[in-house]
């Protein structure tokens, strides 16, 4: 079956620090990757996505590439902000599962001034 | 456009006792999905619609659990005894159709206490 597997957290960094998030998967054929984020009090929310083998998915300085030789699509941020600070969360779909997310369990990110 | 909808937002209840969760869908999202989130872990997946017919139900505890979605629009998951264990966040969401590379939108969720 599918599987997401994230680096254990809780991460604190400074600000303006270099962000990785790893994240590795398990899937038949050819899943589409995702990156949703939960702010405090906020409801989860999509990121940013990618859909195919070496698609770099971007947004608010996030990115991701789609790795199918290491199935992996760790997410990196050059310089944090504060106001980063959140879960983020990998997660796939594929036809297997009807096109419903897969998730990871989850990466706490705090970002210091 | 406005989101996924959820009430109630927060729910404490005794064990044994029933509770319910309601959705309303972004308008014109024909995909329904209920997940629960337990503290600490990713969102996992209870039950999926297309329309009002419920396509993948095989997360769902079935003994304890019911859900519907009447006219493919609202819907509503209950839980009848609710234990201990069913303390979580009930999130739904919705998309426009199942296909690879849809985005999937979340409400807030419901954050159930069985005490």
């Amino acid at each position: 079956g599918n599987s997401v597997t994230q680096m254990e957290g809780p991460v604190t960094l400074s600000e303006e620090a270099f962000l990785t998030i790893n994240c590795t998967y398990t899937a038949t054929g050819y899943p589409s990757l995702f990156w949703y984020v939960q702010y405090p009090g906020e409801g989860l929310q999509l990121l940013l996505k990618a859909t195919k083998a070496d698609d770099k998915g971007s947004n608010k300085g996030f990115e991701a590439t789609y790795r199918k030789e290491t199935t992996s699509f760790h997410l990196e941020k050059g310089s944090v902000q504060v106001s980063d600070s959140a879960v983020y969360f990998c997660a796939l779909t594929n036809s297997n599962s009807g096109y419903a997310l897969n998730f990871g369990k989850g990466t706490s990110l705090l970002v210091t001034p | 456009e406005a989101g996924v909808v959820q009430s109630p937002r927060y729910k404490i209840i005794e064990k044994k006792q029933p509770v319910a969760f309601w959705c309303n869908p972004i308008s014109g999202h024909n995909t329904l999905y209920w997940y629960r989130q337990n503290l600490g872990q990713g969102p996992e997946l209870l039950i999926r619609y297309e329309n009002e017919e419920a396509v993948d139900d095989s997360q769902l505890p079935k003994d304890r659990f019911s859900a519907e979605r009447l006219k493919g629009v609202d819907s509503t998951l209950k839980i009848q005894p609710a234990e201990l264990g069913d303390s979580a966040v009930y999130l739904c969401a919705s998309s426009r159709q199942g296909v690879a590379g849809t985005e999937a939108f979340f409400g807030q969720g419901t954050r159930l206490t069985v005490v």
